[in-house]
């Protein structure tokens, strides 16, 4: 069965501290890798990586992919109370551009 | 840009009636996807469009579930009838495809309709 798994569920950090959210995933066919926040409303795009070991960057976030071991991280340095807000992960799949997995989300913290 | 436009915002109904959620994806955007969120089952996939086409359909929960997409600029999703387990967050998204096999194209997601089935 196709899954993506992201951990941990939840995580309550101090503003300044550096977190690292992990997705694994299980699918046939991968074609990409896609992070997204989402704080009160929709989920907003974050990064998409198809290749391994090229991490992307944007401000004090960035995100890596291990095709070999089936995970991705994300990293957020210097947090800010703004960084608060749910985290999730997804995998392209198939032979279609709609099969996309959502792992639960990991939910983020940051206590002032 | 106006984004992806869902209406209505919220949605509270009685078990058994009729429940349609409506979205207009940003113009030019040739793909459309509804998704359902809930606490327990995380964000999914229920249904999506190419070129108003139904592509993949298999995340529709049941019968109860159908949806339409009469032209470029107009998708429905209906419920009928209507169960409390279906209280859920509908999204809508939309993205533009170039065709052929290709990596993912991003989605841009519209707001959400919050729908409470009591």
């Amino acid at each position: 069965e196709d899954k993506v798994v992201q951990s941990p569920l939840s995580l309550v950090v101090h503003e300044g501290d550096t977190v690292t959210l992990n997705c694994s995933y299980e699918v046939t066919n991968f074609r990409s890798l896609l992070w997204y926040k989402q704080e009160k409303k929709a989920p907003t795009f974050l990064f998409m990586l198809t290749s391994s070991g090229i991490e992307k960057k944007s401000g004090r976030l960035s995100s890596i992919l291990d095709k070999k071991e089936l995970f991705s991280i994300l990293n957020i340095t210097a947090t800010q109370t703004g960084d608060s807000a749910i985290y999730l992960c997804a995998v392209n799949y198939g032979g279609s551009q709609g099969n996309l997995i959502f792992g639960k989300g990991t939910k983020l913290s940051v206590k002032p | 840009d106006a984004g992806v436009i869902q209406s209505p915002r919220h949605e509270v109904t009685e078990m058994g009636q009729e429940v349609t959620l409506r979205c207009k994806p940003i113009s030019g955007h040739n793909s459309l996807f509804w998704y359902r969120q809930t606490m327990m089952r995380g964000l999914e996939l229920l249904i999506y469009f190419n070129n108003n086409v139904p592509i993949d359909d298999s995340g529709m929960p049941e019968d109860r579930f159908s949806a339409k997409m009469p032209n470029a600029s107009f998708s429905t999703l209906k419920i009928q009838p209507s169960e409390p387990r279906d209280s859920a967050v509908y999204f809508c998204a939309s993205s533009f495809s170039s065709g052929g096999p290709s990596a993912y194209n991003e989605q841009f997601f519209g707001p959400g309709t919050r729908l409470t089935v009591l």
